[in-house]
């Protein structure tokens, strides 16, 4: 079966450290991959999705990048956080294809503070 | 991109029946409308999908309509366990994009 590892779970970080938040799937090949954040009693905004290896979407220009190394691997990363950046950080995947005629699956989230 | 449109919040007894409807009158013949739904500091988990038709699964029906412009979440009956924020995404391509969602409190 397919399962989401997402790591870690909480996170408290200086205002400009550098982050770096990573996910693997494992059970499945050539999966999307997805990051999204959600900011305290706001719905999910998604940051980045993958749909292969090096190939990367951003959705939203902000401080972050992606990097997808590996299939099954999806990395968060940051220079320099800012305080916005706090929040929950969620790493989900799907099944590839054109369209999403499939359910997402989403890891368990890092909970990220900016201090 | 225009997201989907949902009441921020719903009350239900336990037991009855839970009705979410969800508007997405700029969908397109080839997105999917899924739903999910999401506890306090966990991740969301999937609920149901469809294009077209009606759709049943263990855990609720989805009710679309002909126009495809809106849909509906039924939940048969409500359990305290069902409370959670209930999400509507109109799924382009590859894409599931979250908006605000339905609250959904459940009473005993």
């Amino acid at each position: 079966s397919q399962t989401i590892h997402q790591w870690p779970a909480t996170l408290v970080q200086p205002v400009g450290s550098p982050l770096s938040l990573e996910c693997t799937v494992e059970g499945t090949s050539n999966p999307n991959l997805y990051w999204y954040r959600q900011a305290a009693g706001r719905g999910l905004q998604l940051l980045f999705y993958s749909v292969g290896i090096g190939q990367i979407s951003s959705e939203v220009p902000q401080n972050l990048s992606a990097s997808r190394p590996q299939d099954r691997q999806f990395i968060l990363s940051s220079k320099k956080l800012l305080l916005s950046d706090s929040g929950f950080y969620l790493c989900a995947w799907s099944v590839s294809g054109g369209k999403m005629n499939t359910e997402a699956f989403f890891g368990q989230g890092t909970r990220l503070t900016v201090v | 991109d225009a997201k989907t449109t949902q009441p921020n919040s719903m009350e239900s007894n336990e037991e009855e029946p839970v009705h979410l409807p969800c508007n997405h009158s700029t969908i397109s013949g080839t997105d999917y409308i899924h739903w999910y739904r999401q506890l306090p500091s966990q991740g969301p988990e999937y609920v149901i999908h469809g294009l077209t038709s009606n759709v049943n699964n263990r855990m609720a029906s989805l009710a679309i309509a002909e126009d495809r412009k809106s849909s509906t979440l039924i939940l048969h009956r409500a359990t305290l366990r069902d409370a959670a924020v209930y999400y509507c995404i109109k799924a382009a391509g590859n894409k599931l994009t979250f908006g605000g969602g339905t609250r959904v409190l459940v009473k005993p």
